[in-house]
C-alpha cells in the first residue's frame, strides 16, 4: 500500500516561513491535498491539487509537488497557524493520509 | 452553502455494529459529481479514511476495514450512512463525514464514538 511520510513536528518563528514536507514514491505524479486541523476542530482544506488554494485560504499558504516530495509552505507564519497539517493523495482506489505534522509557531 | 452533520450513538458495545448518519443540508446529495466520505481519528492520532460512496451508489472502502464496513446513500432523506460491524476498542474515535469534489472540501464537525461495555 502507498505510504506518505511527514515529519512529526516543525517549528517556525513568528513571521518566518514554515515548510512541511510529505514524502511518497513518485508523489509528483499524484494530486496532493493538504488539511489544517486546529485543536478540537475538524480539518480544513488549505491546498488542493498540489498548489491550488480554496476560497478563503490566505495567499500565505502555498504548495508544490515534484519527484518524491510535496511541500506545504506557510509564509509570514502567525500564531493562528499553529495546528496539525495532513497531506493526502488518492492511490489505487484508496485515499491515503500522511501521519500529520504538528506546526509550532515560536 | 452545503453543511454536513454527523449523528448516532456515542457509545457502542464490543462486537456490536456502529451506525452513524451524515445529514447534508444546503444542497442535494444526489446532484453534482461528488463522493461522500467517512473518516475517523482516534484520540491523539492521525486521520484514517474509512470509505466513500458516489452519487451513483458506487463505493470504495479502506482495505483494512473493507470486511466490516458498509456505506450507503438515502437520497430521500439527503443523508448517507456508515455501518461498521464487530467493533472493538480500537474503533473508538471521532468519526467525520465529508464531501469530496477535487479533495475533501467540506467536513462535518465530527462525532465521538466510544466502544466499551
Amino acid at each position: 500500500s502507498y505510504e506518505l511520510t511527514q515529519p512529526l513536528s516543525v517549528s517556525v518563528a513568528l513571521g518566518q516561513t514554515a515548510r512541511i514536507t510529505c514524502g511518497g514514491t513518485n508523489i509528483g505524479n499524484k494530486n496532493v491535498h493538504w488539511y489544517q486541523q486546529k485543536a478540537g476542530q475538524a480539518p480544513v482544506l488549505v491546498i488542493h491539487t498540489d498548489s491550488k488554494r480554496p476560497s478563503g485560504i490566505p495567499e500565505r499558504f502555498s504548495g508544490s509537488n515534484s519527484g518524491n516530495t510535496a511541500t506545504l509552505t506557510i509564509s509570514r507564519a502567525q500564531a493562528g497557524d499553529e495546528a496539525d497539517y495532513y497531506c493526502q493523495v488518492w492511490d489505487t482506489s484508496t485515499e491515503v493520509f500522511g501521519g500529520g505534522t504538528r506546526l509550532t509557531v515560536l | 452553502q452545503v453543511q454536513l452533520q454527523e449523528s448516532g450513538p456515542g457509545l457502542v458495545k464490543p462486537s456490536q455494529t456502529l451506525s452513524l448518519t451524515c445529514s447534508v443540508s444546503g444542497g442535494s446529495i444526489s446532484s453534482g459529481s461528488y463522493y461522500w466520505i467517512w473518516i475517523r481519528q482516534p484520540a491523539g492520532k492521525g486521520l484514517e479514511w474509512i470509505g466513500r460512496i458516489y452519487t451513483s451508489g458506487r463505493t470504495n472502502y479502506s482495505p483494512s476495514l473493507k470486511s466490516r464496513v458498509t456505506i450507503s446513500l438515502d437520497t430521500s432523506k439527503n443523508q448517507f450512512s456508515l455501518k461498521l460491524s464487530s467493533v472493538t476498542a480500537a474503533d473508538t474515535a471521532v468519526y467525520y463525514c465529508a464531501r469530496e469534489s477535487y479533495a475533501f472540501d467540506i467536513w462535518g464537525q465530527g462525532t465521538m464514538v466510544t466502544v466499551s461495555s
